[in-house]
């Protein structure tokens, strides 16, 4: 079975600061992974992903996340955040089907 | 862009009332997806629909049920609420079932429903 496990649920940094998200995930078999952003009142919206080949993956807004299978973690940074990007971030595994599974999430707070 | 839309930002309904939850999808996705959003809990699946009126149970279906007549409608159904049903409610869709999990899925803003 498979699991994702993000270990902070909130995490505060001061804005223009960096800011390190943890994503640890279990799985027996090759996953495919995903950081999903949920702004305030709003759905999740896709950050980035890893389908296979680089282990760095840039996505929207300034963030990327590294693959480590032999740590088997997915973190998202971002050198220098900003006051908008206040929100709750989602990690997310597949292994090949329709079914994802979502971790907690992490709220995210930046303060001025 | 692909647009995910739901009935209802906010809903309010008794507990043994009939609710229905509808979304809508433009971008002709095969799949759609119902999801439960606690504090503390993520998302959880409710349903899904990789066709017209074909479903399969997630991981929380008990007390819910799901219906798609038309490729572009997936309707979320709670056939007698309940208080423990109080809950973020958020719909989703997404390309194909041969993606093979690789496929982006995109969300409506969500249904919050409280029952009383």
């Amino acid at each position: 079975a498979q699991s994702v496990t993000q270990l902070d649920s909130q995490v505060p940094v001061f804005e223009e600061a960096p800011v390190e998200l943890r994503c640890n995930y279990s799985s027996s078999v090759s996953v495919y992974l995903f950081w999903y952003v949920q702004y305030p009142n709003q759905g999740l919206q896709l950050l980035l992903k890893y389908l296979s080949g680089s282990t760095l993956v840039k996505g929207i807004n300034g963030f990327e996340a590294e693959f480590n299978k032999s740590q088997t973690s997915f973190h998202l940074r971002k050198p220098s955040v900003h006051i908008s990007d206040t929100a709750e971030y989602f990690c997310a595994v597949s292994s090949g089907t329709y079914k994802y599974i979502f971790g907690t999430g992490t709220r995210l707070k930046v303060l001025a | 862009d692909v647009k995910v839309t739901q009935s209802s930002r906010y809903l309010v309904k008794r507990t043994g009332e009939k609710v229905f939850l509808e979304c809508v999808q433009d971008m002709d996705h095969e799949n759609m997806f119902w999801y439960r959003q606690d504090p503390g809990l993520g998302l959880r699946l409710i349903y899904f629909s990789y066709d017209v009126k074909m479903k399969e149970k997630g991981d929380i279906p008990e007390g819910y049920s799901v219906s798609r007549e038309k490729k572009e409608r997936f309707s979320l159904i709670l056939e007698s609420a309940s208080t423990n049903q109080t809950s973020m409610y958020l719909c989703a869709s997404s390309f194909g079932r041969t993606s093979g999990g690789t496929d982006t899925q995109y969300f409506g803003p969500g249904t919050r429903l409280t029952v009383l």
